[in-house]
């Protein structure tokens, strides 16, 4: 299957900083990515769509200011946090859209465990 | 509002069970239906279902989809402790706006296998 990658797979950051994680698709083109996060057993929850050449779309709830994403080309969308909070610590989870040849699917990224001390 | 039901939410089997996990869904515009697999990382993709009545299989793991009756069943033969796992039904199933390609999931079933 096609493979998603993010980077980094972990990070701890002091309160205040901001923190910057990629994500790309590695062997196929993606115009559109979503960023999740998850807490401890609860389901995924999808913060923003992230589309190639234009603005992310976000959820209901989530800042936009705080939470900034970039899709600047086909295969790589980054979301930053910025002034992290100990609140923000989270499992950040991209995923990536496949939709060539009359498919839709979607990869996800192995995420990345974010502790904001 | 596009929704996918997921049952059972949990089930607990030995290993060598054959488990059946269930999905429906009701939606207001269909592209295809995806099955997951979540352990203690990010969901891992499995399946993959646009087309009614066709079976797809990988290993011990197969999947078919009904359009009529909009749902999609998920098998599992020859159970093993390492399919413990959250399998999580989900579709892109709005297509249009702002909302494109974005995944709506079912609740997720906690399959538990134990020796």
């Amino acid at each position: 299957g096609a493979v998603v990658s993010q980077h980094p797979s972990r990070v701890i950051c002091k309160s205040g900083t901001s923190v910057k994680i990629e994500c790309r698709s590695l062997d196929f083109q993606a115009t559109t990515m979503f960023w999740y996060r998850q807490f401890p057993k609860q389901s995924l929850m999808l913060m923003a769509t992230s589309n190639e050449g234009s603005k992310a779309t976000y959820e209901q709830g989530v800042e936009k200011d705080k939470f900034l994403i970039n899709h600047a080309s086909l295969t790589l969308s980054t979301l930053t946090v910025t002034s992290a909070h100990p609140e923000d610590s989270s499992f950040y989870i991209c995923s990536a859209r496949d939709a060539a040849g009359g498919t839709d699917t979607q990869y996800f990224g192995p995420g990345t465990r974010l502790t904001v001390l | 509002e596009d929704k996918v039901v997921q049952s059972p939410l949990s089930l607990v089997v030995h290993e060598g069970d054959t488990v059946t996990l269930n999905c429906s869904y009701e939606v207001t515009n269909f592209r295809s239906l995806l099955w997951y697999k979540q352990e203690k990382k990010a969901p891992t993709f499995l399946f993959m279902l646009t087309s009614s009545g066709i079976e797809k299989k990988s290993g011990r793991l197969s999947s078919i989809l009904d359009k009529k009756e909009l749902f999609s069943i998920l098998n599992i033969t020859a159970t093993q402790t390492g399919d413990s796992a959250v399998y999580l039904c989900a579709g892109p199933f709005n297509a249009g706006g702002t909302s494109y390609g974005k995944l709506t999931f079912g609740q997720g079933t906690i399959l538990t296998v134990h020796p």
